[in-house]
């Protein structure tokens, strides 16, 4: 599985679009882009995945870059609830479909 | 519909000792992960289980061992604790008869190892 890089933390504020980012240079041509976040001392909760085309859901929209090496992850309308750290991952499917690979993510401060 | 179910909570154990950690699936999953998440690191994995079989593993020692049960539930053993054990130990599950899908998370279950 390909390695990813984040920032290790960002800040927004709150009502205001936050947007993280991933660079996953490496991504292979059948590898998936997953975002995850982890709320303080919950499990991680799903929040988007794509291959390669913009994908959005009721809690955020993913937008991966052409030639797949990097994706964006945009929370529309943070919220102080929207605090935690975030994870970007590309796994290969169908092989590994509950394996993931986490890295440090970045932890998002959305501030009133 | 019940999500991603561990037991216990919480657990103390004191070095040497043996531990057993529990986790039932969310309806509709046969395949459990899991993974364990030290303090300030992300989530590491450690072993996933499919059709009742040990399906990967991550680069643990064998004092950590698993087992799945016929109705998809699953527990994680581990053997001799050592104080490094200390950690939210969290189980994920998935379907794995889909080509594309997500894994759902537990609320983990907190080890002290003194």
């Amino acid at each position: 599985d390909a390695k990813t890089t984040q920032p290790p933390s960002m800040d927004c504020a709150e009502g205001r679009a936050a947007n993280l980012p991933c660079n996953h240079s490496t991504i292979s041509g059948n590898e998936y882009v997953y975002w995850y976040r982890q709320i303080h001392s919950q499990g991680p909760q799903y929040i988007i995945h794509g291959l390669k085309n913009n994908e959005t859901n009721e809690m955020a929209s993913l937008i991966i870059t052409e030639d797949r090496k990097s994706s964006t992850l945009i929370l529309p309308h943070a919220t102080l609830r929207d605090t935690a750290v975030y994870y970007c991952i590309v796994r290969v499917t169908p092989s590994n479909t509950g394996k993931l690979i986490f890295g440090q993510g970045t932890t998002l401060q959305v501030k009133p | 519909d019940a999500g991603v179910t561990q037991s216990p909570t919480h657990l103390i154990k004191t070095r040497g000792q043996q531990v057993t950690l529990r986790c039932s699936p969310k309806s509709g999953h046969d395949t459990v992960s899991w993974y364990q998440q030290a303090l300030g690191q992300g989530p590491q994995f450690i072993f996933q289980y499919y059709e009742e079989e040990e399906r990967q593993r991550g680069n643990f020692p064998d004092r950590f061992s698993g087992h799945q049960f016929p109705n998809y539930s699953s527990e994680l053993n581990v053997n001799a604790l050592l104080l490094g054990d200390s950690a939210l130990y969290l189980c994920a599950s998935s379907w794995g008869g889909a080509s594309n899908t997500e894994a759902f998370f537990g609320q983990g279950t907190r080890l002290t190892v003194v």
